[in-house]
């Protein structure tokens, strides 16, 4: 089982639309959760946070579940410009030679692609 | 401010040779690490150096090597090229080793193997 699983898509939308993405991870010891933005031939980068609590920014929000060890982001109100590959990524501790560091784990990624 | 920099941006090289990828953190981040995305596939973990030390390794052989100068830049280097090892490296600066802060990614290097 890989330890970040998302449904790769490629979704297909028309601007306007609400979509959905999920995440499941299998260490029940993650630490943050993370959703990164990666367009086409270019870096990761920083979508949002996410909290057990759920946050919102603007037309995202992102959950967290725990105990179900799930993670979902929402937008609404899709733009031309949401296009892109969205990443799932969970950061847990590692230990070695002693010394705990954190590593990011990705998901494979979910195309999004909003049309007119 | 500048933020993390790669270089070269593309390379072409040829099975067995040998390749040294360069990153330049943030000012003042301490932490690089390395990523291997392959297409259509999420960056996977190479590397973590933190104060000039590997830090974590992941899942990858041993031609794979890296280091960390004072001034926190990294090297990535690659030994005995494989078809396989045709993929975007991303490098990513971090203020801590704990990353549970944003991790800020390079522009990649894309290396291809022919």
């Amino acid at each position: 089982r890989k330890e970040v699983e998302q449904d790769p898509g490629p979704f297909n939308v028309p601007e306007g639309a609400t979509v959905a993405f999920n995440c499941t991870y299998s260490n029940s010891a993650s630490q943050s959760f993370f959703w990164y933005r990666q367009d086409c031939r270019k870096e990761p980068k920083l979508l949002m946070s996410v909290y057990s609590s759920g946050n919102e920014d603007g037309r995202f929000t992102a959950q967290l579940n725990r105990a179900s060890q799930y993670i979902s982001l929402l937008i609404r109100d899709s733009k031309l410009s949401d296009s892109a590959t969205y990443l799932c990524v969970v950061m847990g501790f590692a230990n070695a030679g002693g010394t705990s560091y954190g590593k990011l784990t990705f998901g494979q990624g979910t195309i999004l692609t909003v049309h007119p | 401010d500048a933020g993390v920099t790669q270089s070269p941006t593309h390379l072409i090289k040829t099975r067995g040779q040998q390749v040294t990828l360069r990153c330049s953190p943030i000012s003042g981040h301490k932490s690089v690490s390395w990523y291997q995305q392959v297409l259509g596939q999420g960056p996977q973990f190479i590397f973590q150096y933190y104060e000039k030390e590997e830090r974590g390794r992941g899942n990858f052989p041993d031609r794979f090597s890296a280091r960390q100068f004072p001034n926190y830049s990294s090297e990535l280097n690659v030994n005995a090229l494989l078809l396989g090892d045709s993929a975007l490296y991303l490098c990513a600066s971090s203020s801590g080793r704990l990353m549970n802060t944003e991790a800020f990614f390079g522009q990649g290097t894309r290396l291809t193997v022919v």
